[in-house]
């Protein structure tokens, strides 16, 4: 297993636009967390899925945000006209459910919008 | 979501042990105490977790107070890769509130 896979690494786009990302999660895992951390600060939680349910979504996640886990594999967030507020770094994790499993992060896809 | 604190930023000096503190006060019986690092320009890493007991991984040792209102990441000899920001997560048992809560962590620096 090579771990969290994020793609694209990195995404310029133009305000107004729309993008989308995916994580391929460590296949046995059947929690996924998607994750957004601006320079500086700690990353703030997003959503996160058991299997294909969503089940919790924050406050952060406008209605231009939507993420979906499709068969309970990958997942994709789609950022609807994107705004420059909306330059981060996004971060996806996976775990096995259960508090004695930690986090299992990928590398992240870097926002710009311009 | 109970809060940590911890300081800002920390040096020591290579192939020395660190002890990076961290207050709980408000920590509840059954908040689980997380550690997580991230190195520059990568996600975040597990370190270590633990409830009431001093637990050891290969990474690092977690102390945890008696009253468990603080703890401490300790790494038995720093080296260069292990500058980063570490962050010290509750993370509580009651379900719909299980998730990682990252606060601004402490970074490392590691003087050669």
């Amino acid at each position: 297993d090579t771990g969290v896979s994020q793609n694209p690494r990195h995404k310029i786009t133009k305000r107004g636009q729309n993008v989308t990302f995916r994580c391929d999660p460590i296949s046995e895992h059947n929690r996924l967390y998607w994750y957004r951390q601006t320079l500086g600060q700690g990353p703030e939680f997003l959503t996160y899925f058991q299997n294909e349910a969503q089940l919790e979504k924050s406050r952060l996640l406008s209605d231009r945000f939507s993420a979906e886990r499709p068969k309970g594999s990958f997942s994709t967030l789609e950022i609807q006209r994107t705004e420059q507020g909306d330059s981060a770094m996004y971060l996806c994790a996976s775990s096995l459910a259960g508090l004695n499993y930690g986090y299992t992060f990928g590398s992240g896809t870097r926002l710009t919008v311009v | 979501d109970a809060k940590t604190t911890q300081p800002n930023s920390m040096e020591s000096n290579e192939e020395e042990p660190v002890h990076l503190p961290c207050n709980h006060s408000t920590i509840s019986g059954t908040d689980y105490i997380h550690w997580y690092r991230q190195l520059p320009s990568q996600g975040p890493e597990y370190v270590i977790h633990g409830l009431t007991s001093n637990v050891n991984n290969r990474m690092a040792s977690l102390a945890i107070a008696e009253d468990r209102k603080s703890s401490t990441l300790i790494l038995h000899r720093a080296t260069l890769r292990d500058a980063a920001v570490y962050y010290c997560i509750l993370r509580s048992t009651n379900f719909g509130n299980e998730k990682l809560t990252f606060g601004t962590g402490t970074r490392l620096t590691i003087i050669p």
